[in-house]
């Protein structure tokens, strides 16, 4: 089966970095996505991490290690509007389709 | 210039009834799914669609049902409606169901089972 973790909450002020983390178990990996859900609205995809190493994509980048299965989405400069539910999601071939990880709920206060 | 949306965005109903939830997108995908999200926001596929064919039809009881009249919509009847049911349902498509297979999502359904 598959299964993904990370981090139920995290807090951050506006202007700061933080990273959060997700560690992956799967067969046939492929890659890994972030998508952010606000309150009331509809996961909209950030990032994708194919091969090891660092995406970036404007204030957000994302990370991926194969071989320690982990990964993580780094918001740099945060602003309110940042406030969002961040969900990982392992790609595995075959199919191609997200299985998503429990989300991250991260609060950025003024 | 609504990418993919769906009808309608809020539906309360007793337990028993029939409802359908439609879909459709405008963007050209060929694959369209079909993710339920719970009250802890666990987002879960439930089916698959590439060009009106059943791809991938997850643990989902038979009382739901999608239908794919062309590739540009795929709606969701369900039958026998139980409070469990209750969640938000959102469609998506994605162009091709390889590499970051990027989904793009509907605004939602919000279903209320009473």
């Amino acid at each position: 089966g598959q299964s993904l973790e990370q981090p139920s909450e995290v807090t951050a002020v506006e202007g700061a970095i933080v990273q959060i983390n997700c560690t992956y178990q799967t067969s046939g990996f492929y890659g890994l996505s972030w998508y952010q859900q606000h309150d009331g609205g509809a996961p909209t995809f950030l990032s994708y991490n194919g091969l090891d190493g660092l995406e970036e994509t404007g204030r957000f980048s994302s990370f991926l290690s194969r071989s320690d299965s982990y990964g993580y989405l780094l918001l740099q400069e945060l602003q309110m509007k940042d406030s969002a539910s961040y969900f990982c999601a392992v790609i595995s071939g075959g199919s191609y389709i997200p299985t998503f990880g429990r989300g991250t709920s991260l609060i950025v206060h003024p | 210039d609504t990418a993919v949306s769906q009808t309608p965005k809020y539906l309360v109903t007793q337990m028993g009834n029939d409802k359908s939830i439609k879909c459709e997108q405008n963007l050209g995908h060929d694959t369209m799914y079909w993710y339920k999200q719970d009250s802890k926001k666990f987002l879960k596929i439930m089916f698959s669609y590439n060009n009106k064919e059943l791809i991938i039809n997850e643990t989902v009881p038979n009382r739901f049902s999608p239908k794919s009249p062309d590739k540009a919509h795929l709606n969701l009847h369900i039958n026998s409606l139980e409070l469990g049911d209750s969640a938000v349902y959102f469609c998506a498509s994605s162009p091709r169901a390889s590499g970051s297979n990027e989904q793009y999502f509907g605004p939602g359904t919000r279903l209320t089972v009473t």
